[in-house]
């Protein structure tokens, strides 16, 4: 079975600096999807990045990127420029084709001013 | 606008009584899911469903059930056999895995067993 792991239960960032949040999967297939979701105080759910695993080239999005490390199982998030507005919980998670989202335990990410 | 909505938000339970949890999405996505969230714990999968009048348990099926007779709705139904159901519940949905895939979820009911 595929299982997501995040070795950091909680993670602190002084805002305008940066800060990267580990995650590594189990999985022995191939081609598969990642993702990154933060989930604020309001417990919405809300999307921050993807990567398809066919893809060598990391995602980005605006002060959010991955890096991503096929061979290791690894997919880290950096958030540059962190805001008071980035502290939320942040879950990983994986999807193969055909199956369901799997996410890890979150990491619990405080913004300090 | 579309989305996926959950309702109630917050729902109250006696011992040994089955609640029904909501959950309707207008997005035209084939699979649903529904996710049990403890305090400080990630999303655990009760159950999903890929296509209407079929659908798979998860990890924590027991105690639960669902149905899926329409594409827009995916009702949870938390059962009496459910020993501790207090915690909060997200629905989720997204079309079948392909390069635009992503889970869009509900605001979540918080059920609490009084």
């Amino acid at each position: 079975a595929q299982t997501v792991t995040q070795s950091q239960p909680e993670m602190s960032v002084q805002e305008a600096e940066t800060v990267t949040l580990s995650c590594t999967y189990d999985t022995s297939e191939s081609d598969y999807y990642l993702f990154w979701y933060k989930q604020p105080p309001s417990r919405q759910m809300i999307l921050v990045i993807r990567q398809e695993a066919y893809k060598q080239q990391n995602a980005t999005e605006n002060r959010f990127s991955v890096n991503f490390q096929k061979a290791a199982k690894s997919f880290s998030l950096k958030i540059s420029d962190s805001q008071l507005g980035d502290a939320a919980m942040y879950f990983c998670a994986y999807l193969y084709i055909g199956a369901n989202f799997v996410f890890g335990p979150g990491t619990r990410l405080s913004v300090l001013p | 606008d579309g989305g996926i909505t959950q309702s109630p938000k917050y729902l109250f339970r006696k011992e040994g009584q089955n609640v029904t949890l909501s959950c309707e999405q207008n997005l035209n996505h084939d699979a649903m899911y529904w996710y049990r969230q403890d305090p400080g714990q990630g999303l655990r999968l009760i159950y999903y469903s890929q296509i209407v009048n079929d659908f798979q348990k998860g990890d924590i099926a027991e105690g639960y059930s669902v149905s899926r007779e329409k594409k827009e709705s995916f009702p949870l139904t938390v059962t009496s056999a459910q020993k501790n159901p207090t915690a909060f519940y997200l629905c989720a949905s997204s079309t079948i895995p392909d390069l635009n895939t992503e889970a869009f979820f509900g605001q979540g009911t918080r059920l609490t067993v009084v």
